[in-house]
Formats: C-alpha cells, sequence, structure tokens
C-alpha cells in the first residue's frame, strides 16, 4: 500500500543548531501535508502545514518545504531548542478524503 | 484551555473486559475521528464521523469495536472482549469542514489489557 515514511528514525542535534526533519510520501494524489510533534505521554500537536500548490511555508521558527516532484516533505527547524526534544510526524491527505496517513516518527534529541 | 479532552487517560483491563472511552472535540468542530496508536508508531485512522454520522471505517475496526456520537458532540469508544493486541494509544482528533481540515489531537487514552 502507500505510505508515508521517514528517512531518519533519529536525530540528535545540539542546542543552538537547526534540525532537519525529511519524509518521505508515496501517494502522489496527496494534496495536503501537516508536520505534527509529539511529545512523551501526549496527543501529536500541529505546528505546521502546507498544500501541494507551496513549495514552501514559513511559521516561527519552522519551515515545511515540499519537493512533489520526488515526493519529499522537510521540516525545517531554527535554533533548535531543548523544547522541541520530541517525536515529529509528517502526515499526508487527500484532501477528498478525510483520512490522514502518517510516518512512523522521528524522535529529535536536542543536547544542552 | 478548549482543545480537545479525552477521558480517562489511562486504563488498565484484564483480557476479556469491556472498555468505554470518551472523547470531547473542541466546540465548535463537527467532525471527529478516532485513531489508534502503538509505541514507536505513527497514529493509524480508525473512524470518522461529520456530526452524528460515521462515514468512514477502517478495516483496523474489528466487530469488537464500536463507537458513537449521538448528539454530533462527544464520542465514545468501545471495545468489547478486549485482546492483549489492543494495548495501544487512542488518539481522538477533532476538525471543522472546510477547505483545510486541520486536526487536532486530544491527549489519548492509554489503554494496556493485561
Amino acid at each position: 500500500g502507500e505510505s508515508v515514511g521517514l528517512h531518519l528514525p533519529t536525530l540528535s542535534v545540539q542546542e543552538g543548531d537547526n534540525s532537519i526533519i525529511n519524509c518521505a510520501y508515496s501517494n502522489s494524489a496527496s494534496d495536503y501535508f501537516i508536520w505534527y510533534k509529539q511529545e512523551s505521554g501526549k496527543g501529536p500537536q500541529f505546528i505546521i502545514d502546507i498544500r501541494s500548490n507551496m513549495d514552501k511555508r514559513q511559521g516561527q521558527r519552522v519551515t515545511v518545504l515540499l519537493n512533489k516532484t520526488v515526493k519529499h516533505l522537510s521540516l525545517q527547524i531554527a535554533a533548535t531548542q531543548p523544547g522541541d526534544s520530541a517525536v515529529y510526524f509528517c502526515a499526508e491527505n487527500i484532501f477528498t478524503g478525510n483520512q490522514f496517513y502518517f510516518g512512523t516518527g522521528t524522535s529529535l534529541t536536542v543536547i544542552p | 484551555d478548549t482543545g480537545v479532552s479525552q477521558d480517562p487517560r489511562h486504563k488498565i483491563t484484564k483480557r476479556g473486559q469491556n472498555v468505554t472511552f470518551r472523547c470531547d472535540p473542541i466546540s465548535e468542530h463537527n467532525r471527529l475521528y478516532w485513531y489508534r496508536q502503538t509505541l514507536g508508531q505513527g497514529p493509524e485512522f480508525l473512524t470518522y464521523f461529520q456530526n452524528e454520522a460515521q462515514l468512514e471505517k477502517s478495516r483496523l475496526l474489528s466487530d469488537r469495536f464500536s463507537a458513537e456520537r449521538p448528539k454530533g458532540s462527544f464520542s465514545t469508544l468501545e471495545i468489547q472482549r478486549t485482546e492483549q493486541g489492543d494495548s495501544a494509544m487512542y488518539l481522538c482528533a477533532s476538525s471543522s469542514s472546510g477547505s483545510t481540515d486541520t486536526q487536532y489531537f486530544g491527549p489519548g487514552t492509554r489503554l494496556t489489557v493485561l
């Protein structure tokens, strides 16, 4: 079946450095993507989203890049802080449907 | 805090027992979703409601599982004759029908079946 996958299951960065988390998707019909952050024992928290008619979207300290040619999504976190330590999931949605498909997640650890 | 709430946060039960979880969505959201998440995995879609109508069900939702949203507000998820394989985090999310349908998640209910 079609799936969302992440290139790196774990990522460790020094506090203050930039982080890049990658995600590959295989459903070419997916047209809406969300990055979620999940801390231990909590539900996923919305970070940023992007539609397929965009290549880049910026939020506060976060940027999402979408490359539809290679079906690749990335989340960039600027000046990573200890509070950014969590598991990050990308989720894809075909706009006409209501299900989001999640990847397995990348665990980000920020080293003080 | 007017986010999605779930109750209970933790449930420990013996195999064969029935359990029921509750989800209260964000008040103005008419869509409600249930997901299941096992350790180290992303959430997996179970079912979806628009108002009180259950519009989609995953093949993961066996006949031991039933979900309701009788008044189009809160929802319940019941698991009958629980099995050890049902142990997971059960997440609820809500959204409003519109151009983005961004789903906002609750804190989840952690189920442990002994």
